[in-house]
């Protein structure tokens, strides 16, 4: 079974600049997650899907973040513009399981963006 | 307020000693929890998960879990070097929401 595809794995970028990050999730799993990870802090939910819904990104800064979910599978997450403070890990993964129970995350290997 | 707290550490165990971290979580509907680990430059892997209140084991893995108390704990038995890695624990709540702690490094020495 393949994993969770993330690219591109390495990104480096000067501020004011825009990127954006793309995650294909397993097959047949309904919810996707992007985390923003900081180098030494644990991972920080930043928007979470359920198909193509969004149902929660209450700690996405929505006047530079933006993400998408087409057809309930790929994902795009992008930041314009982008600040110092953004240089992190963008982790994206997803789930089989829907409803009221939260099952295993699978992770990809992660976006790491340097913002110069 | 942190919703998920953990020690950063990093918490030094002699390689064969065991390892213990502690994690507590601030939201009481919390249903199920997790203990990802996380080598250097990779990406989280669940080892473990619970839900209900007592000890579950797999292998030199033990998770404990106090609702009450709002408390979950990961031993980790006849630790290795191999076992030198941040550990994440993860709460998860309605709706599949998961929150993560902020980890705790472990470094194991031979």
């Amino acid at each position: 079974e393949a994993g969770v595809a993330q690219s591109p794995r390495y990104k480096i970028i000067e501020k004011r600049q825009s990127v954006a990050f793309w995650c294909n999730p397993i097959s047949g799993h309904a919810t996707l997650y992007w985390y923003q990870q900081i180098l030494g802090q644990g991972p920080k939910l930043l928007i979470q899907f359920q198909n193509n819904g969004v149902v929660d990104d209450s700690q996405l800064p929505k006047d530079r973040f933006s993400a998408e979910r087409l057809k309930g599978v790929d994902s795009t997450l992008k930041i314009q513009p982008a600040k110092l403070e953004d240089s992190a890990v963008y982790l994206c993964a997803s789930s089989p399981r829907g409803g009221l129970d939260t099952g295993e995350l699978f992770f990809g290997e992660g976006s790491r963006l340097t913002v110069l | 307020q942190k919703e998920v707290e953990q020690n950063s550490g990093p918490l030094s165990v002699p390689e064969g000693a065991i390892a213990s971290l502690n994690c507590t979580y601030s939201d009481r509907v919390s249903q199920s929890f997790f203990w990802y680990r996380q080598y250097s430059g990779k990406s989280p892997e669940l080892i473990m998960s619970i839900y209900s209140n007592g000890d579950k084991e797999d292998g030199r893995f033990t998770a404990q879990l106090n609702k009450a108390s709002q408390y979950v704990s990961l031993l980790i038995r006849d630790s290795q070097p191999s076992d030198s890695a941040t550990y994440l624990c993860a709460v998860g709540a309605a709706g599949n929401k998961l929150t993560f702690g902020g980890g705790t490094r472990v470094l194991v020495k031979p």
